[in-house]
């Protein structure tokens, strides 16, 4: 079954750690998104990516970094420069504009 | 500035009657809105879109109503399903931009 997958579903930090999350995509799209998501609030966008090697800051970019060497792959990391780092974090990919976005189940980090 | 709002954190409804999500965008420059459904500790499933040139689109129990000059768009459910109960969240998009901005979200409760 093709789709998103997310991993690890539950992630724990210590202070000062930078951690990876891990998406990967076998849909065979182009755009892919990391987002987080606090508590009572919608979706934020963090990083996005329209194409391979190439990739875009959201609207709450600080303290975060991401690569897309692969088309299936887009891994978050969250920097220990990030303040508040603990959110349910939503991966997503698209084929393209005008089409939805499609969603893993996320990660939910946690600061030990 | 929240460009997308739900002003409607919650929303209870009796199974069987409709159910009316309302979700207000500031930018005229969306011109692609979409609906999707989120259960606890998941990623938000995709439900419906419409784009710009029109003003309603249906899919079986789900209809999406578009407002340009009010900038408003609805989301109808009928009939509504216990299933039906989970967070909402409507989301827009630019033209020539594949990034979504979302809406808080409202949760929506069938109730027996």
């Amino acid at each position: 079954d093709g789709g998103i997958t997310q991993s690890p579903k539950y992630l724990f930090r210590k202070e000062g750690q930078n951690v990876t999350l891990s998406c990967e995509q076998n849909l065979n799209h182009d755009a892919m998104y990391w987002y987080r998501q606090d508590p009572g609030q919608g979706l934020r966008l963090i990083y996005y990516s329209q194409i391979v090697n190439d990739f875009q800051k959201g609207d709450i970019a600080e303290g975060y970094s991401v690569s897309r060497e692969k088309k299936e792959s887009f891994p978050l990391t969250v920097t220990s420069a990030q303040k508040n780092p603990t959110a349910f974090y939503l991966c997503a990919s698209s084929p393209g504009l005008h089409q939805p976005q499609h969603f893993g189940d996320g990660t939910r980090l946690s600061i030990l | 500035d929240q460009q997308v709002k739900q002003n409607s954190p919650s929303l209870s409804v009796q199974e069987g009657r409709i159910s009316i999500l309302n979700c207000d965008y500031t930018n005229s420059m969306f011109d692609y809105f979409l609906w999707y459904k989120k259960y606890p500790a998941e990623g938000p499933t995709f439900l419906i879109s419409i784009s710009s040139i029109k003003d309603k689109n249906e899919d079986g129990r789900f209809t999406v109503f578009l407002n340009k000059s009010a900038k408003h768009l609805s989301l109808h459910i009928v009939p509504s399903q216990p299933g039906d109960s989970a967070v909402y969240f409507c989301a827009a998009s630019a033209r020539g931009a594949q990034k979504l901005v979302f809406g808080q979200g409202t949760r929506l409760t069938i109730n027996p």
